[in-house]
């Protein structure tokens, strides 16, 4: 069936480094893909997004890495601040059907 | 503009009552979707609404589960003879179009079966 899996559950940064949150998925049809944050108690927010035919797509502080080959995924946030403390989600389409595939998530503690 | 919005916020019931949890998508969305997240989980997906098409329910995780869109808008999902293990958030999202398109959630519903 479908997996979307996290290398780290957990990660913990300084504040002013740079963050990198990893994810598998295993379904090599899934042509689009999500990153989403989840603070305490709300909704997962998007965060930036890439399609297939894409390697690299750069948003505001955020860098999404997609690799086809071994079929990662990966999300870089650069300069992390306190903000950016949350749950992070990885979720891809699967293009079977209309599901979208979330990991379990991986929760991000910044260090002031 | 407005996002998407679900009510109540929080749910208290007792074991065997059934509820609803309503979700209000972002206008012009014609596609809702609702997902479940226990504690410390990942979205479990539950059903699916594409404009007119007949609902995808191979999420939903037993016949005490069903879900509503009317006017393809306003969504209802109910849970019949609620049980302690339905106790999660219930995330609903809409996205402009099918599953190649962005989804923006709504800030949950937390169900407590007690």
């Amino acid at each position: 069936g479908e997996s979307v899996g996290l290398h780290l559950p957990t990660l913990s940064v300084q504040e002013g480094d740079n963050s990198i949150i990893n994810c598998a998925y295993s379904n090599s049809a899934s042509d689009y893909f999500i990153w989403y944050k989840q603070e305490s108690g709300k909704g997962p927010q998007f965060i930036i997004d890439i399609r297939s035919n894409m390697d690299k797509r750069q948003g505001q502080r955020v860098t999404v890495l997609l690799n086809k080959t071994v079929k990662h995924l990966s999300l870089q946030i650069a300069a992390t601040q306190p903000g950016d403390s949350a749950v992070y989600f990885c979720a891809e389409n699967g293009r079977l059907g209309n599901q979208f595939y979330f990991g379990t998530g991986t929760s991000l503690t910044v260090i002031p | 503009g407005a996002g998407v919005s679900q009510s109540p916020s929080n749910k208290v019931t007792e074991k065997g009552k059934d509820v609803e949890l309503r979700c209000d998508p972002i206008s012009g969305h014609t596609a809702l979707y609702w997902y479940r997240q226990s504690l410390g989980q990942g979205l479990e997906f539950l059903i699916y609404f594409q404009g007119n098409s007949a609902p995808d329910k191979s999420g939903l995780p037993s016949d005490r589960f069903s879900a509503e869109r009317t006017g393809g808008s306003v969504s209802t999902l109910t849970i019949q003879r609620t049980q302690q293990e339905d106790s999660a958030v219930y995330l609903c999202a809409s996205s402009l179009g099918p599953n190649t398109d962005t989804q923006y959630f709504g800030p949950g519903t937390r169900l407590t079966v007690l």
